[in-house]
């Protein structure tokens, strides 16, 4: 079945760096999709990604949907306490498809 | 603010028992809502798609007699965990597409945590 890997699993980092992790997929996604999720809370859409190659920015926070439309990556610059929770990347076929998640990054900041 | 809201936020029940929980989409109608399931340090697991108007679409594995689906009006769907046991313990969370909204890409609800005694 369709399949999504996340690296790294986890990361701790100190508050002002630079934070990047990446997403690959064993199928195409027309749709890639950046979530975070907070504990006990449900995922927030950070970032979606439309086409290949398409680079967005969400403030300090900046995602790529591979060529191949089989990863993408995201980067979070300058890291605060707020960002930490886990990142979920996910894969849509089409509009009103299911959401296909990968098995997060969970970030950890250090002040 | 919120574009999905559940309810409860969280339940308690005892082994055996029904369990019922709604998701609404507020200031849109969602013809598709889709229902997921999360345990503890795992990602999120499609359970069904719920259909208005028609029959839920179950996922490889999710038994649909268990868990019931209801997409009664295009603003509701519930899940209904019949005769739940600890093992179903777990966090559900609906999502639906919002027509407007970053093109039809689907927002979550806060989820609901349920622990089966």
């Amino acid at each position: 079945g369709q399949q999504l890997n996340q690296s790294p699993q986890s990361m701790f980092i100190q508050e002002g760096e630079d934070v990047s992790m990446n997403c690959t997929s064993s199928s195409i996604f027309n749709t890639w999709l950046w979530y975070k999720q907070d504990p006990g809370e449900g995922p927030v859409l950070l970032i979606a990604l439309y086409k290949a190659g398409e680079l967005t920015s969400n403030g300090r926070l900046t995602a790529q949907f591979g060529i191949t439309r089989k990863d993408s990556f995201l980067n979070i610059s300058a890291s605060i306490p707020s960002d930490v929770g886990i990142y979920f990347c996910a894969g849509m076929k089409t509009s009103y498809d299911k959401v296909i998640f990968g098995p997060g990054t969970s970030l950890s900041v250090i002040p | 603010g919120a574009v999905v809201s559940q309810h409860p936020s969280w339940v308690i029940c005892k082994s055996g028992t029904s369990v019922k929980i709604e998701c609404r989409s507020l200031d849109f109608q969602a013809t598709t809502m889709f229902w997921y399931r999360q345990f503890p340090k795992q990602s999120l697991m499609l359970m069904a798609t719920s259909n208005e108007g028609s029959k839920a679409t179950y996922e490889q594995g999710v038994e649909k007699d268990k868990f019931l689906i209801n997409h009664a009006s295009l603003t509701l769907s519930t899940l209904t965990v019949t005769s739940a046991h600890p093992e179903d313990s777990s966090f559900y969370i609906c999502s639906a597409p919002h027509p407007q909204l970053a093109k039809n890409i689907q927002y979550f609800g806060a989820g609901t945590r349920l622990s089966v005694l």
